[in-house]
C-alpha cells in the first residue's frame, strides 16, 4: 500500500498570511494525488486533483502541486472560514490512501 | 446540482449485519464510477470499496475484504454497501463519494455504530 504522511500535524496562521501543507507518499507517482477540505461535522470537500487543478468553485487562494513522493496545498492567503483539516489522498493505486490530516487554525 | 444521501446506518451489536443504501441525483448515475469511504470517531478518512460505473470492476480495502459487498442499481440511481460480520472497529460514519480517483462529490454520511 502507498502510505500517505501529511506534516506538520497541525499549524496555525494568522488571517492574510500563507499556509503551506505537506503530503509525502511511500512510493513515487504523478499527479494522482487530491486534496480535501473537512470542517467538523461536515463531509470533506474535494478542493485539488491532479495534484494542481482545482476543483468547480474553489477560490484561487488554494493551489496545489509536487511530483514524485512530495506534493504540497498552499493557501496562500488565509481565511476565517479556511480552518479545518485537509487531507491528501493518492489515487495511484489500490488501495487509495488518505494522509492523517493537517489541522489549519487562525491565530 | 450533484446529490448523494446515505440510509441505513444504526446501532448494531458484534456479528450483526447492516445494508447501507445511497441515491444519487443531479448526474447521470449509470456513468460514474462510486465509491464508499469510512471515518471513525475522532480519526481520519479511510476508503473502503469502489464499483465500477457498469459493475464490472469492484475493489476493496483489505480491512472490510470478505465481509463488506458493494453493489449498485443503475435503474434505480443506488449504491449499496453490505455491511456483514461487523466488528467494533467497523464504528464510523459512511460517506458515498462519487468516483473511484478523486472523490469530487460526497454525501453526508451514514453513522454505523458496532456495540459489544
Amino acid at each position: 500500500d502507498i502510505v500517505m504522511t501529511q506534516s506538520p500535524a497541525s499549524l496555525s496562521v494568522s488571517p492574510g498570511e500563507r499556509a503551506t501543507l505537506s503530503c509525502r507518499a511511500s512510493q513515487s507517482f504523478s499527479p494522482n494525488l487530491a486534496w480535501y477540505q473537512q470542517k467538523p461535522g461536515q463531509a470533506p470537500r474535494l478542493l485539488i486533483y491532479d495534484t494542481s487543478t482545482r476543483a468547480t468553485g474553489i477560490p484561487t487562494r488554494f493551489g496545489g502541486s509536487g511530483s514524485g513522493t512530495e506534493f504540497t496545498l498552499t493557501i496562500s492567503s488565509l481565511q476565517s472560514e479556511d480552518s479545518a483539516v485537509y487531507y491528501c489522498q493518492q489515487y495511484h493505486d489500490w488501495p487509495r490512501t488518505f494522509g492523517q490530516g493537517t489541522k489549519v487554525e487562525i491565530k | 446540482e450533484m446529490q448523494l444521501v446515505e440510509s441505513g446506518g444504526g446501532l448494531v451489536q458484534t456479528g450483526g449485519s447492516l445494508r447501507l443504501s445511497c441515491v444519487a441525483s443531479g448526474f447521470t448515475f449509470s456513468s460514474y464510477a462510486m465509491s464508499w469511504v469510512r471515518q471513525a470517531p475522532g480519526k481520519g478518512l479511510e476508503w473502503i470499496s469502489y464499483i465500477s460505473s457498469t459493475s464490472s470492476s469492484i475493489e476493496s480495502a483489505d480491512s472490510v475484504k470478505g465481509r463488506f459487498t458493494v453493489s449498485r442499481d443503475n435503474a434505480k440511481n443506488s449504491l449499496f454497501l453490505q455491511m456483514n460480520s461487523l466488528r467494533v472497529e467497523d464504528t464510523a460514519v459512511y460517506y458515498c463519494t462519487s468516483r473511484g480517483y478523486y472523490m469530487d462529490v460526497w454525501g453526508a454520511g451514514t453513522t454505523v455504530t458496532v456495540s459489544s
